[in-house]
């Protein structure tokens, strides 16, 4: 098993740009979540999607869009890329969102925008 | 959820045992204890957790006191590949909105040769 998969592993962008991160799992997981850590700081919760077909805002969800594609797949979207996004992005996801607290990580995405 | 303190960094000497505490003084009920380890600048690993008992994984030892204010992660004998920031959280299933970690700043573990 890959465990939680992310791509791309990096990234630049220039400001007013867009992308979408994606994210896949293989453990039949029913909850996924979208995190971003700043530099010396801890994660914070951007979305999560506790079952198929439900997204709902975590912390910081401002200037990003997710999408539950399927049960495997969890994608953020930046619509108009800010410098205040540069961070790395981690996607995660647990058997079940009774279960959030036991968390799988995926290796990160690191976006930088200029 | 409830606030965790945790020390900024520690040392330990490689082949011993690494004894990591956090408080978390205003824990609830139904509260769990959760340590994660962040390795260099990959995602988080899940390490241990619990709620009440002691708790043993071929990871690591958590031991919660009897008031629950505070517990201690034990890596039985600390290799240079424990070297990483480790964050204790407690957090809990509400039934409703977000079941969200907290990750703080969690403490460095530099385990020496």
């Amino acid at each position: 098993n890959a465990g939680v998969t992310q791509t791309p592993k990096f990234q630049v962008l220039k400001t007013g740009q867009s992308m979408t991160l994606q994210c896949a799992q293989d453990m039949n997981h029913n909850s996924m979540y979208w995190y971003r850590q700043d530099p010396g700081m801890g994660l914070r919760l951007i979305y999560y999607s506790a079952s198929e077909g439900t997204t709902d805002k975590g912390e910081v969800p401002n200037g990003y869009n997710v999408s539950r594609l399927n049960k495997r797949e969890f994608s953020l979207r930046l619509e108009s890329a800010a410098p205040s996004q540069t961070s790395v992005y981690f996607c995660a996801s647990s058997a079940n969102y009774a279960d959030g607290g036991l968390q799988f990580f995926g290796p990160g995405t690191r976006l930088t925008v200029l | 959820d409830a606030k965790t303190t945790q020390p900024t960094s520690m040392d330990c000497a490689e082949g011993r045992a690494a004894n990591l505490p956090c408080n978390h003084s205003t824990i609830s009920g139904n509260e769990y204890v959760y340590w994660y380890r962040q390795i260099h600048s990959q995602g988080p690993q899940y390490i241990i957790h619990g709620l009440k008992n002691n708790e043993t994984n071929e990871m690591a030892s958590l031991i919660i006191t009897e008031d629950r204010k505070s517990s201690t992660l034990i890596l039985p004998h600390a290799t240079l590949r424990d070297t990483a920031v480790y964050y204790c959280i407690v957090s809990s299933y509400s039934g409703a909105g977000s079941y969200q970690l907290t990750f703080g700043k969690g403490t460095k573990l530099s385990v020496i040769p």
